[in-house]
């Protein structure tokens, strides 16, 4: 089982701010996922990473493939309180898809 | 499109008693996941049906947890018997490949093992 490492744990911010949570791991994916959890709810995906040094962006959401795909990072500009949630990256390796402990997001008006 | 479901929402049981779950996932999807979601913690990946063949199942505590994907479609998840330790979230999600492609999550099964 491929361990993903997500940091930080816990994120609190106030309405505007910017912030990046990142996603490492020993092991190279064929592809890395992230996806947004809110209370109750299933995880949801967000966006799909495939080649090594991809960015995407999603509205105020970049994402970033590293370039030996290994790691990824998730940035949010100008960050609101509807951004609350907990984010996790799911790597892609083999038939599996495993996922990080995730980042808390609180996002405060 | 229906999305993944999975019944109960909510389950309480005593330690040493037995408990199953149920998910139906999206038409179509060929693979199927069960994950262990602790509260606070990622989804920790238990099994992997791709049809009705088992492609991991490395982390399922095979003493006490079982799963079976009958025909390719529905499946269970079954504990016997629950420790305090299985209280988490228990989430189905599958899949059209399983390589690159989303997993749709339904929206678990608490179980509270008391």
């Amino acid at each position: 089982t491929q361990l993903l490492e997500q940091s930080p744990q816990f994120l609190s911010i106030q309405e505007g701010e910017n912030l990046t949570v990142y996603c490492n791991s020993s092991s190279v994916f064929s592809s890395l996922q992230w996806y947004r959890q809110e209370p109750g709810e299933g995880p949801v995906l967000l966006v799909t990473v495939v080649t090594g040094g991809e960015v995407k962006k999603l509205k105020r959401l970049t994402f970033q493939f590293g370039d030996a795909r290994k790691d990824s990072s998730l940035h949010i500009t100008a960050a609101q309180p509807g951004d609350t949630g907990l984010y996790l990256c799911a790597g892609a390796s083999g038939y599996a898809l495993n996922f990080g402990k995730g980042t808390s997001l609180l996002v405060t008006p | 499109e229906a999305g993944v479901a999975q019944s109960p929402r909510y389950k309480i049981i005593e330690k040493r008693q037995s408990v199953a779950f149920w998910c139906n996932p999206i038409s179509g999807h060929a693979t199927l996941y069960w994950y262990q979601q602790i509260l606070g913690q990622g989804p920790k990946l238990l099994i992997q049906f791709q049809n009705n063949g088992v492609v991991d199942d490395s982390q399922l505590p095979k003493d006490r947890f079982s799963a079976e994907r009958l025909k390719g479609v529905d499946s269970t998840l079954k504990i016997q018997p629950a420790k305090l330790e299985d209280s988490a979230v228990y989430l189905c999600a599958s899949s059209l490949v399983s390589m690159n492609t989303e997993a749709f999550f339904g929206q678990g099964t608490r179980l509270t093992v008391v």
